[in-house]
């Protein structure tokens, strides 16, 4: 039983196309959490939540919107896609805010023509 | 700015010797560190962890050596087998901040 789930797992589009990914998980943790993972393979943070609270939005284009739900979903829409958007992203959970032990989800692959 | 760095991309190691993978920080304010492992394809597992009030941490094979004067710290895993193959990746975090900043990984290659 996954614990942390995404779909899709792969995801070609073209620019300017607007796409979601959605993500669940069933480990009843408060927290969860959007990361990119560019191609120089930095893993970065984007967002946040917090039983369905943002807590944290770092300095991303205003294109990605997080969507909580509930505190079991995570959901990530990004608008008028770009190039420069093709990357690997990760959801993760953790029971609470700021704990470092997070469960990452396998990833979406998103490719952006 | 890169806050956590990791200088090796990788690492190749015989089975049954040690493994060791560094980590750098600069950021005076991190006071918790954690280490994950990443298979491809699948999302980073948890490894172990350490808080800035240690200077050790040892999970079966695996021991975490944090030194602070030198912002530095490190993953031991002895013995290394096939099976611990995969990118390795040192996060650090500060209290309050809510977030945890990743290194860009070490590969590390078990060799039978």
């Amino acid at each position: 039983d996954t614990a942390v789930s995404q779909t899709p797992k792969y995801l070609v589009t073209q620019m300017g196309n607007d796409k979601s990914i959605k993500c669940e998980q069933n480990l009843g943790h408060d927290t969860m959490y959007w990361y990119k993972q560019d191609s120089k393979k930095f893993l970065k943070i984007m967002f946040s939540y917090n039983n369905k609270e943002l807590i944290i939005n770092e300095t991303v284009p205003n294109r990605f919107s997080p969507k909580s739900p509930d505190k079991a979903h995570l959901n990530l829409h990004i608008n008028s896609l770009e190039l420069g958007d093709s990357a690997v992203y990760f959801c993760a959970s953790s029971r609470r805010q700021g704990e470092g032990e997070q469960y990452f989800g396998p990833g979406t692959r998103l490719t952006v023509t | 700015d890169q806050q956590v760095k990791q200088n090796s991309p990788s690492l190749s190691v015989q089975e049954g010797r040690i493994s060791i993978l560094n980590c750098d920080y600069t950021n005076s304010m991190f006071d918790y560190f954690l280490w994950y492992k990443k298979y491809p394809a699948e999302g980073p597992t948890f490894l172990i962890s350490i808080s800035s009030i240690k200077d050790k941490n040892e999970d079966g094979r695996f021991t975490v050596f944090l030194n602070k004067s030198a912002k530095h710290l490190s993953l031991h895993i002895v013995p290394s087998q096939p099976g611990d193959s995969a990118v390795y990746f040192c996060a650090a975090g500060g209290s309050g901040t809510y977030k945890y900043i990743f290194g860009t990984g070490t590969r590390l290659k078990v060799l039978a």
